[in-house]
């Protein structure tokens, strides 16, 4: 366990829909990062946040966003979903803005059907 | 930005033997290298890392090797075991995290 939560573990969903997925770091973390996995495909970075604010940007789609609340729990919001955004939602933390050790949680799987 | 490439992708060895997997990246100011481990439908796992100042490091039966002057970083891994069947990704970090596209490790008893 690397003390990294996401909530849901699985969602389903239509497309056109709007989900929003959680993420709490570890205790201590200030910065969290988002990935995208799809099928049989390595990690996307899609954004990292670092205390509350946004520190780093990577392929994320406009339809998504993110932010960073001040307790440093993470929401990712994904809007006008379609079966391309089937994926496992990944985020990340690390103790600071620059410190290197990230630490995955458990992930959220989307389908969109 | 950073590209980092990573080979094989697909790599079978037999139970005790080593296996070996390279990653290659081209921003000269990426600074830290860790290795994930990932099973089936879990989370990466970290299962070592090397900063841009240490040429390599080791943790029983696995090590990591960076040569900064060529941009490329290995993962070796001795006395394979089934267990270890999983796909590995390298990682370079400058500004953000960018990485490889994964080697999928079968361990064959």
């Amino acid at each position: 366990d690397s003390g990294v939560t996401q909530t849901p573990k699985h969602l389903i969903t239509a497309t056109g829909q709007r989900v929003t997925l959680r993420c709490s770091p570890r205790s201590g973390d200030l910065s969290v990062y988002w990935y995208q996995q799809s099928l049989d495909q390595g990690l996307q970075f899609l954004i990292q946040y670092y205390n509350g604010e946004e520190r780093a940007k990577g392929n994320i789609l406009e339809r998504f966003s993110a932010q960073q609340f001040p307790d440093l729990h993470s929401e990712l919001n994904l809007s006008s979903l379609e079966l391309g955004d089937s994926a496992l939602y990944f985020c990340a933390s690390s103790v600071a803005g620059q410190g290197p050790e990230q630490y995955f949680g458990p992930g959220t799987r989307l389908t969109v059907t | 930005g950073e590209n980092v490439e990573q080979h094989p992708s697909t790599l079978s060895v037999q139970e005790g033997d080593s296996a070996v997997i390279k990653c290659t990246y081209s921003d000269s100011a990426s600074n830290y290298f860790p290795w994930y481990k990932q099973e089936l439908g879990k989370r990466p796992q970290l299962i070592i890392d090397i900063r841009s100042n240490v040429g390599e490091k080791k943790d029983q039966r696995i090590a990591v090797t960076l040569n900064k002057t060529a941009k490329h970083f290995s993962l070796h891994i001795t006395e394979t075991q089934p267990e270890d069947s999983a796909v590995y990704f390298c990682a370079a970090k400058g500004n953000q995290f960018y990485f490889g596209t994964g080697t999928s490790l079968t361990v064959i008893p």
